[in-house]
């Protein structure tokens, strides 16, 4: 199983800064990366597929890179809107899996 | 619109079975595979199964933690698929999601849905 380690756990910041969250892979998981953002209470929402296409309707301050092991997503000036749980996933092969999670809270 | 309806979860007691369905529309549901995702309360989120299309035999994956117990299937011509969950544990209690491939629909049709709770308990 390819195993998804994201960092931080935890992310205090204000609005307006820019945030990045890494996600580290036990294997190559080529490019078939996706971000999910979770808030509370709610279900997930889809940011970013492919390590780095932008999902429709998504603002575009937020942007993911990285191919193979290492990826990030990237907040460029942080809204209140903003704040919640991030979720790495590759796709690259069965079982897929799940970073744990990085919460961004305000500082 | 894109709209995946989960439904079919409630409480039911250990070895118990339960079957949740995902109703789709606003996408072309026979040509995406379908995924079962589930969140503990308070925990991350885990990738249950898959099946995959007519043109793919069906076919499908389930996460170890569930293979033997649990069975994925599809009507397209409902635009329905279905988790049947069997001999049910106390660690299966979470929220189930349905969501369709993301190389499918990977930036124009994706989306989680509501979930539906599923509680294991005596």
């Amino acid at each position: 199983d390819i195993q998804m380690t994201q960092s931080p756990s935890t992310l205090s910041a204000s609005v307006g800064d820019r945030v990045t969250i890494t996600c580290r892979a036990s294997q190559s998981a080529n490019n078939w990366l996706a971000w999910h953002q979770q808030k509370p209470g709610k279900a997930p929402k889809l940011l970013i597929y492919k390590a780095s296409n932008l999902e429709s309707g998504v603002p575009s301050r937020f942007s993911g890179s990285g191919s193979g092991t290492e990826f990030t997503l990237t907040i460029s000036s942080l809204q209140p809107d903003d704040f919640a749980t991030y979720y790495c996933q590759q796709y690259r092969s069965y079982p897929y899996t799940f970073g744990q999670g990085t919460k961004l809270e305000i500082k | 619109e894109v709209q995946l309806v989960n439904s079919g979860g409630g409480l039911v007691q250990p070895g118990g079975s339960l079957k949740l369905s995902c109703a789709a529309s606003g996408f072309a549901f026979s040509d995406s595979a379908v995924h079962w995702v589930r969140q503990a309360s308070g925990k991350g989120l885990e990738w249950v199964g898959r099946i995959r299309t007519k043109v793919n035999s069906f076919a499908t994956e389930y996460a170890a933690s569930v293979k033997g117990r649990f069975i994925i299937s599809r009507h397209d011509s409902r635009n329905t698929a279905y988790l049947q969950m069997n001999s049910l544990r106390i660690e299966d209690t979470a929220v189930y999601y349905c969501v369709p491939s993301l190389t499918f629909c990977g930036g124009n049709c994706y989306d989680w849905g509501q979930g539906t709770l599923v509680t294991v308990s005596s």
